[in-house]
């Protein structure tokens, strides 16, 4: 039973085009983030949501619209996509992760490749 | 200066010694601090994640921090061949809100035969 599952793992798609990406998390957490992974591995925060209200928003392209219809979902759509938005792309939510943990649960990702 | 410092590695070490993976933070009101395991082509799974000044024991996980210093490490006794992955070390912090959680770039761990 997958706690936080992303959907594509994978896309593959032409510069120019437009694309989502959903996650779901079944774990009852009130808060969801997107972050997006470097070649260089580095993980950046993009956006986050609690309870459906945008609490963070980096600096990121307008490009970029995420959409939570409800707690337990948030979504990433790119618009106009660009050879620079080629990454690993991982949704998380932030609560208790098990018996004693506190933190982030992360989705499997979505690699995008925009060529 | 970047918020969250880690050495890049790779660290080497021998099957079953201590792996000792060293994060410097920045911001200074800083307040619950993690590490994080990615195994390559996979998601960032938690390990463990300390709050308080000290010492805090999960398994064969250790990890330490020092706010005074803003210096948090994570060790691994008898490290074993599936210890092999990047450890990335996380921090929430005052500034942000949201529990906004900033990486570092983390550090390649690996444990040779």
């Amino acid at each position: 039973d997958t706690a936080v599952s992303q959907t594509p793992k994978y896309l593959v798609t032409q510069m120019g085009n437009d694309k989502s990406i959903k996650c779901e998390q079944n774990l009852g957490h009130d808060t969801m983030y997107w972050y997006k992974q470097d070649s260089k591995k580095f993980l950046k925060i993009m956006f986050s949501y609690n309870n459906k209200e945008l609490i963070i928003n980096e600096t990121v392209p307008n490009r970029f619209s995420p959409k939570s219809p409800d707690k337990a979902h948030l979504n990433l759509h790119i618009n106009s996509l660009e050879l620079g938005d080629s990454a690993v792309y991982f949704c998380a939510s932030y609560g208790l992760t098990g018996t004693a943990n506190y933190g982030y649960t992360f989705g499997s990702g979505t690699r995008l490749t925009v060529v | 200066q970047k918020e969250v410092e880690q050495n890049s590695g790779p660290l080497s070490v021998p099957e079953g010694a201590i792996a000792s993976l060293n994060c410097t933070y920045s911001d200074r009101g800083s307040q619950s601090f993690f590490w994080y395991r990615q195994y390559s082509g996979k998601s960032p799974e938690l390990i463990m994640f300390i709050y308080s000044n000290g010492d805090k024991e999960d398994g064969r996980f250790i990890a330490q921090l020092n706010k005074a210093s803003q210096y948090v490490s994570l060790l691994i006794r008898d490290s074993q061949p599936s210890d092999s992955a990047t450890y990335l070390c996380a921090v929430i912090g005052l500034t942000g809100g949201g529990n906004k959680l900033t990486f570092g770039t983390g550090t390649q761990l690996k444990v040779e035969l």
